[in-house]
């Protein structure tokens, strides 16, 4: 079946630097993509999100970039913060009312 | 706080008992939907309300689960005769519904979840 899954399942980085967190999705219908940051207890929170007509979207420290071409998603978030360590996930909606998510990634960020 | 709030946070419970949680969404948002996510996992699906009306239902939701939103505002799920396999963390989400329908860009926002253990 056609689903949405994660590159890396855990990306350890320096404080200061740069985080890249990728996501591959499947379903071509798509029209709808999201990044939540989920912290151990707290449900997901929503980061930024970005619609399949745009290839790139720029939020607060945050950027989103789509490539439906290879059928891509990334979250780049600049200069990566202790209070940025969570499990992030992709979404993806397909338009039928309910998100598909990804297996998420672990960023450590490292003091 | 006017985010998405979900009671109780934390359930223990023995197999074989009943369960019920609420979820109370961001005000004025029209749809409510229900997850659940086992450790190490992304959020399942599992059913969405437009208003009152229920208008999916994942296969997950077998039929010892129901959910409720009589009145359009808060909703309810219950388990029924509860399963160690039931042990998760039932999400809840609401969005606003303005965008025209049910994807496009009608963002979810999550509550904290409730946290079920079947012993």
């Amino acid at each position: 079946g056609e689903s949405v899954g994660l590159h890396l399942p855990t990306l350890s980085v320096q404080e200061g630097d740069n985080s890249i967190i990728n996501c591959a999705y499947s379903n071509s219908a798509s029209d709808y993509f999201i990044w939540y940051k989920q912290e151990s207890g707290k449900g997901p929170q929503f980061i930024i999100d970005i619609r399949s007509n745009m290839d790139k979207r720029q939020g607060q420290r945050v950027t989103v970039l789509l490539n439906k071409t290879v059928k891509h998603l990334s979250l780049q978030i600049a200069a990566t913060q202790p209070g940025d360590s969570a499990v992030y996930f992709c979404a993806e909606n397909i338009g039928q009312g309910n998100l598909i998510f990804g297996k998420g990634t672990k960023l450590s960020v490292k003091p | 706080d006017t985010g998405v709030s979900q009671n109780p946070r934390h359930k223990i419970t023995k197999r074989g008992q009943n369960v019920t949680f609420r979820c109370d969404p961001i005000s004025e948002h029209n749809r409510l939907y229900w997850y659940r996510q086992t450790l190490g996992q992304g959020p399942e699906f599992l059913t969405y309300f437009q208003n009152e009306a229920q208008l999916e239902k994942s296969r997950l939701l077998s039929d010892r689960f129901s959910a409720e939103r009589p009145k359009g505002s808060f909703s309810t799920l219950e388990i029924q005769r509860t399963e160690q396999g039931d042990s998760a963390m039932y999400l809840c989400a609401s969005s606003s519904g303005t965008s025209g329908g049910a994807g496009a860009t009608d963002t979810q926002y999550f509550g904290p979840g409730t946290r079920l253990t079947v012993l």
